[in-house]
Formats: C-alpha cells, structure tokens, sequence
C-alpha cells in the first residue's frame, strides 16, 4: 500500500517554508524524499532509517517518527529553484531497498 | 561516469506489439527497478532485482518480463503492448544491503504510448 503524502499541492512564494508529510499505514525501517522537475527524472535528497533521526541538506531537512509511521520533509526559505514534485518512498525492514512510493506533493515557489 | 541510463527516451507501439526497455547503469550497483509513473499516482514498482540472475516482482508485474544477467544491465521487456501500458517508464539502481537502504540513481525515463 502506498505510503499517504499531504498536502497534495501547496504554492509558495519565495522565502516563505513549507511542511510535506508522509504516512504509512506499515511498520517502516527507511523513508527516502526525492525531487523531480517537470519532464525529469527523481532526484534523491536524503534517506533516514528507524531510530527517528533528523537530517539535514543545505535548507531541507526531514524527520522520521517510527512509533507513528511518519515522515516530514522541511523547506525553509523557499527558493525558485524547490519547485517541483516531492516524493517520499517508503521501505520496510528486510526489503529496505524495495521502496514503495507515495502519490507526490506539488510544490511551486513563486516571487 | 553516465550514472543510469535508459534507452529509447520515446516509443510508439501498436497494440499487440512486443517491445524491450533497456536500462543500463556503470556505477556497480547490485539494485536495479523498474518503476512506471502514471498522473496523480506516483511511482509504482513494476519488477526488481538484488543482483545478477535475481529478479522479483513489484506491485504491478502482469504484462512485463525481466532478467538479469549482468550486473549492468536489467531490460524490460512488454510481452504483448496494451493502451493500459501507456506510461513513463524510469529504472533506478542502488547499492544494495539486506539490512539498510540507500539513494536511488534515477534514469532520464522512456516516453511509450501505446496506440
């Protein structure tokens, strides 16, 4: 079953921060978050593993909540160059590199 | 290094007809997938393989066939096209550990609409 993305879609203008969540209803060992562009491939911005470590990337950074199933993906001080589809892709222990991928999250950064 | 790469980038098949997607990555990576990517539904897992000689199926297998006989290479292939197969299609590979996960390296996707 695919993991649970909100919200669907959110504009932004720039520098303002943003919040998209990722749910599963399984028991979860990694979360992924991707990008892609408009007639792109994905782009990986980082993983996290069970242990609801929070990581970090230039602006971005994420969180990973085991107990509740759930990841959230923060952009802060949004720039042009954030808009696009973001992706989370969810694996579970023993498959962990099988990841099942949520249904996405529409993100444009206007001036 | 070329990463992951797909070939055609675009395809028009008649219905019926056979057709094969190859993907190709140079980066050692014993995790290779297939992914088709269809509006308002993400990316949902067609086949996978943890290593040569190792493939299983994914969330939705009916209509296509894999093998991997090299660790590089992982084609795909559409046994007899259907219109419902119209889709873009990307491969990603990854590093592999049973017991970890990590980044996928995406291909530039084909383009196949099925007519």
């Amino acid at each position: 079953q695919q993991p649970v993305q909100s919200p669907q879609a959110v504009i932004l203008r720039e520098g303002e921060d943003a919040v998209i969540n990722c749910s599963s209803s399984k028991a979860l060992y990694s979360v992924h978050w991707y990008r892609q562009k408009h007639g792109e491939a994905p782009i990986f911005l980082m993983i996290l593993l069970k242990g609801g470590e929070q990581k970090g990337h230039d602006k971005i950074s994420a969180s990973f909540n085991e107990k509740k199933q759930q990841s959230s993906l923060y952009l802060t001080a949004s720039q042009l160059s954030y808009s696009g589809t973001y992706f989370c892709g969810t694996g579970n222990t023993g498959t962990a590199s099988k990841l099942t991928f949520g249904t996405g999250t529409r993100l444009q950064v206007t001036l | 290094n070329a990463g992951v790469t797909q070939t055609p980038k675009f395809q028009v098949l008649k219905t019926g007809q056979s057709m094969t997607l190859q993907c190709a990555q140079d980066m050692n990576h014993e995790y290779m997938s297939w992914y088709r990517q269809d509006p308002g539904m993400g990316l949902r897992l067609i086949h996978y393989s943890v290593g040569a000689g190792i493939t299983d199926q994914g969330e939705v297998p009916n209509g296509y066939n894999v093998s991997r006989s090299t660790t590089e290479d992982f084609p795909l292939r559409l046994l007899s096209a259907a219109p419902s197969q119209t889709s873009v299609y990307f491969c990603a590979s990854s590093y592999f550990n049973r017991e970890r996960s990590y980044g996928y390296t995406f291909g530039s996707g084909t383009r196949l609409t099925v007519v």
